[in-house]
């Protein structure tokens, strides 16, 4: 079992609606938890990062944490054709600091 | 904001040949760097951590004799790719943290080996 898993995509959206993202981590002692995008050829920019179990929003979009049920998601409003990108979900464990990143999911916002 | 300057950006070399990639944070310290290789339609995979004034470590699979990291001061860590092969032509991204507050990401280096 991957530490880290998201659906590939891709992830077709009208412009306006909502986009829905989850990834699933396997261990339990991971305590913080991040959503990247990036766009192809370019290095993964920040989102958010959700520490606590709840909503957590941010303009467009809102993280979602649920630790017993081990999933993290993303809700990306008013979806634009620039919000076309793919999504990484990463996880910091308690113990290191390291980032352990899901295989991303592509999300295409059509016109 | 916490900057992190990578170059090369984008680099092309002869198969034998070795490449070094440098990361600089200009605007605050970065105690741990991280560096990742990501492949066409791959997500990131962590090559190695370094902490300043120490060795690095290396995930397992990652020959530590190829992939030469140097983290000699709080600003800048550098990836030195030894004895390129086609193989290793890769998107190179260092990603620096200051005591574990954030993680700052370099706008990465696209290397080809030919």
């Amino acid at each position: 079992q991957k530490e880290v898993e998201q659906n590939s995509g891709p992830l077709s959206v009208p412009e306006g609606a909502i986009a829905s993202l989850n990834c699933t981590y396997s261990d339990r002692g991971s305590q913080s938890f991040f959503w990247y995008r990036q766009y192809s050829g370019k290095s993964p920019e920040l989102i958010m990062s959700i520490y606590s179990n709840g909503d957590k929003e941010d303009g467009r979009f809102t993280a979602q944490l649920n630790k017993a049920s081990q999933y993290v998601s993303l809700l990306i409003r008013d979806s634009q054709p620039s919000d076309s990108a793919t999504y990484l979900c990463a996880e910091r464990r308690a113990a290191g600091n390291k980032l352990t990143f899901g295989g991303g999911t592509r999300v295409l916002v059509k016109p | 904001g916490a900057v992190v300057s990578q170059h090369p950006s984008r680099v092309i070399c002869k198969s034998g040949t070795s490449v070094k990639i440098e990361c600089r944070s200009l605007d605050f310290q970065a105690t741990t760097m991280f560096w990742y290789r990501q492949f066409p339609k791959q997500s990131l995979m962590l090559m190695a951590t370094s902490n300043e004034g120490s060795k690095a470590t290396y995930e397992q699979g990652v020959e530590k004799d190829k992939f030469l990291i140097n983290h000699a001061s709080l600003t800048l860590s550098t990836l030195t790719v030894t004895s390129a092969h086609p193989e290793d032509s890769s998107f190179y991204i260092c990603s620096a943290s200051y005591r574990g507050s954030g993680y700052t990401f370099g706008s990465g280096t696209r290397l080809t080996v030919v």
